[in-house]
């Protein structure tokens, strides 16, 4: 059974970095890019970027790409997003999802509030 | 970045009625490749989202057949062909053609 368990979350101030992990099981990790997606209070998703299979390239939001890094571990199968000088318009749900450009599999979420 | 336009907003449908929805995009999702990656989730209430759909029309082993998808070039739709009430939620498709990949804003499916 495939699982992608999000973890990480929490209540953190304005300004402040974080950094979330989404471990991995059920499949090839290794084979596979993988994403991450946001969803806010207001129920919008909104894509996040996305990782290769080997972590020799990433994808980004525009409007994100200066604040949030995506890696990833193989030899862990897990998946990670910092984020840094986070603000309230960050609040929201996170998940990681396999497949890339394709889409597939997404756990079940991890939600991260900004404020003070 | 790709504007996807999902209507209706909301239907509420019987059990064993069939069910349309139409995903709109803002330009060609007819890669380089020669492929379209419009895909298809549902999100039941209090539950992440799941896959239905990729590549428009090819459902994932999980998916009833009593859903397809069809489309082209920027027009795509989702159909249930008999409603069960397990298929109550947010449907969104979503495009991973063009950076930054968007989402459409949902439509609620709700079971009268």
């Amino acid at each position: 059974e495939v699982q992608l368990v999000e973890s990480g979350g929490g209540l953190v101030q304005p300004g402040a970095s974080l950094k979330l992990s989404c471990v991995a099981s059920g499949f090839t990790f290794s084979d596979y890019w993988m994403s991450w997606v946001r969803q806010t209070p207001g129920k919008t998703m909104e894509w996040i970027g996305d990782i290769k299979y080997d972590g020799s390239y990433t994808n980004y939001a525009p409007s994100l790409k200066n604040r949030f890094t995506i890696s990833r571990d193989n030899a862990k199968s897990t998946l990670y997003l910092q984020m840094s000088n986070v603000r309230s318009e960050d609040t929201a749900t996170y998940y990681c999802t396999s497949g890339g450009r394709y889409g597939g599999y997404w756990g079940q979420g991890v939600m991260v509030t900004v404020s003070s | 970045d790709v504007v996807m336009t999902q209507t209706p907003v909301s239907l509420s449908l019987a059990i064993g009625q069939p069910a349309s929805i139409s995903c709109k995009s803002s330009q060609s999702l007819l890669g380089t490749s020669g492929k379209t990656f419009l895909n298809w989730i549902l999100q039941r209430p209090g539950q992440s989202p799941k896959r239905l759909i990729y590549q428009v029309s090819k459902l994932y082993s999980e998916v009833p057949d009593r859903f397809s998808g069809s489309g082209s070039e920027t027009e795509f739709t989702l159909k249930i062909s008999r409603v069960e009430a397990e298929d109550l939620g947010v449907y969104y498709c979503w495009q991973g053609t063009h950076f930054p990949f968007t989402f459409g804003s949902g439509t609620k499916l709700e079971i009268k």
